[in-house]
């Protein structure tokens, strides 16, 4: 059974270009979670999604971020526009239920994003 | 709204020695408590996790937490460490329902020979 995958592993964008940013959960896990982590800061949470339902994007910034999971395939966060202050580790972690706060979240490997 | 501080940027450690890591949170109910490690450059590995019962959770690579709900911490322990334990560490808080973890800053452990 294969962790979460997430790739590209490494990303470089021109400022002004798009990046899309993708997540396999785990076999039988319907749940996915995108956070952000910041050089020398922690991880902080963006949204959480169900299969083609957007649950929670209390921590997605109002512009230029939107993130999906279709019924079919991965996951994926893009931003647009990208812009210096969008370079980050993006990290992707996928659960088999999302309404039990016991229940625990798989991470990925994180994409990292650098913005030139 | 939930928050978790590390108090500890870095600390350095010899190899052999003993280790504590600090969490504090900070939420109004019963805490969904967990420990990750981060290798450079990897994802987050699960060390151990606290829900209820038993406050002093034992988890992998010999770590072990302790839940204080009197003083809000959730500190992690290794009696003996060894360089291989040499990370970036992450304690998180989880509220009720289906909610994002909430992380620490982290603390880097850096091993002595």
């Amino acid at each position: 059974n294969a962790g979460v995958m997430q790739n590209p592993r490494h990303l470089v964008r021109r400022r002004g270009q798009e990046a899309r940013l993708r997540c396999s959960p785990m076999k039988g896990h319907s749940h996915v979670y995108w956070y952000r982590q910041l050089p020398e800061e922690g991880l902080k949470f963006m949204v959480y999604l169900q299969k083609e339902n957007i649950i929670d994007e209390s921590g997605m910034p109002k512009e230029r971020f939107s993130a999906e999971f279709p019924k079919e395939g991965p996951s994926i966060l893009r931003i647009q526009q990208v812009v210096r202050g969008d370079s980050a580790a993006y990290f992707c972690a996928s659960s088999p239920r999302g309404n039990s706060p016991n229940t625990e979240a798989f991470f990925g490997q994180g994409t990292r994003l650098t913005v030139v | 709204a939930q928050s978790v501080t590390q108090p500890d940027i870095h600390i350095t450690v010899s190899e052999g020695a003993s280790l504590e890591l600090r969490c504090n949170y900070s939420y109004g109910a019963t805490p969904y408590l967990f420990w990750y490690v981060q290798s450079p450059g990897q994802g987050l590995q699960l060390l151990l996790k606290y829900f209820s019962g038993d406050t002093l959770v034992q988890g992998i690579k010999g770590f072990e937490a302790e839940f204080k709900r009197s003083q809000s911490s959730f500190n992690l322990r290794k009696p003996s460490v060894h360089w291989s334990d040499a990370a970036e560490y992450f304690c998180a808080v989880r509220g009720g329902g289906a909610d994002g973890l909430t992380f620490g800053k982290g603390t880097h452990l850096i091993i002595q020979p």
